[in-house]
């Protein structure tokens, strides 16, 4: 399985943009570029994903390098609420697992 | 009504006991998935299953057994629990009908072995 590298952790102030860096140097065609994030004391929930064409939605946008090996999750404007752990993670369409392989990701504080 | 519901939230048991959690989901989703979650961690699979006769193994199933009582209900058990399963465990759902699996998880049920 393709891994991801995330920086450990970020800051952001409130209000303002926050981009989420992902390396996935040996990602492989089939793989897709999911987000995930984990509020304080909840259970992960989807965000977004993506296979080359960058990806918007009511949560974030997703910018996908041309080669693939990289992609950034933003948040236009963060809020207190946006303060969690943000898992980036490779997986491919009908998967015949399912499975999603959890690095530790990166915890985003966000100041007021 | 949450969407994906775990029993017992909190657990405190003893070194030897038999533990089971449960988890329950209204999505009508085949396949779930049971997660362990350890501090500074990301979640490592357990058990996944895509329908009630299928089950299978992740990364971690050693100590852990699973059952699939109907669609909508996937339980863990730990044999006999030992201290290193403590941890928190999350349970998931997905719909597999577009093609995509994105996961719909539970709130969590946090483990003690003393």
């Amino acid at each position: 399985d393709a891994k991801t590298t995330q920086p450990n952790s970020m800051e952001s102030n409130e209000e303002e943009p926050v981009h989420l860096p992902c390396n996935h140097s040996t990602i492989s065609g089939t793989d897709y570029i999911h987000w995930y994030r984990q509020l304080p004391s909840q259970g992960p929930e989807y965000v977004i994903h993506g296979l080359t064409s960058n990806v918007n939605n009511r949560m974030a946008s997703l910018a996908i390098a041309e080669d693939r090996k990289s992609s950034t999750l933003i948040l236009h404007r963060a809020t207190l609420r946006d303060a969690a752990v943000y898992y980036c993670i490779l997986a491919k369409r009908s998967s015949n697992t399912g499975k999603l392989i959890f690095g530790q990701g990166t915890t985003l504080q966000v100041k007021p | 009504d949450a969407d994906v519901t775990q029993t017992p939230r909190n657990r405190i048991t003893k070194t030897g006991k038999r533990i089971m959690l449960e988890c329950s989901q209204t999505k009508g989703h085949d396949r779930m998935y049971w997660y362990r979650q350890d501090p500074g961690l990301g979640l490592r699979l357990i058990y996944y299953s895509f329908d009630v006769k299928d089950i299978n193994k992740g990364e971690i199933s050693d100590g852990y057994s699973v059952s699939r009582q109907a669609q909508a209900k996937f339980s863990l058990s730990l044999e006999s629990a030992i201290p290193n399963q403590t941890a928190l465990y999350f349970c998931a759902t997905s719909d597999f009908s577009q093609g995509w699996d994105t996961q719909y998880f539970g709130p969590g049920t946090r483990l003690t072995v003393l």
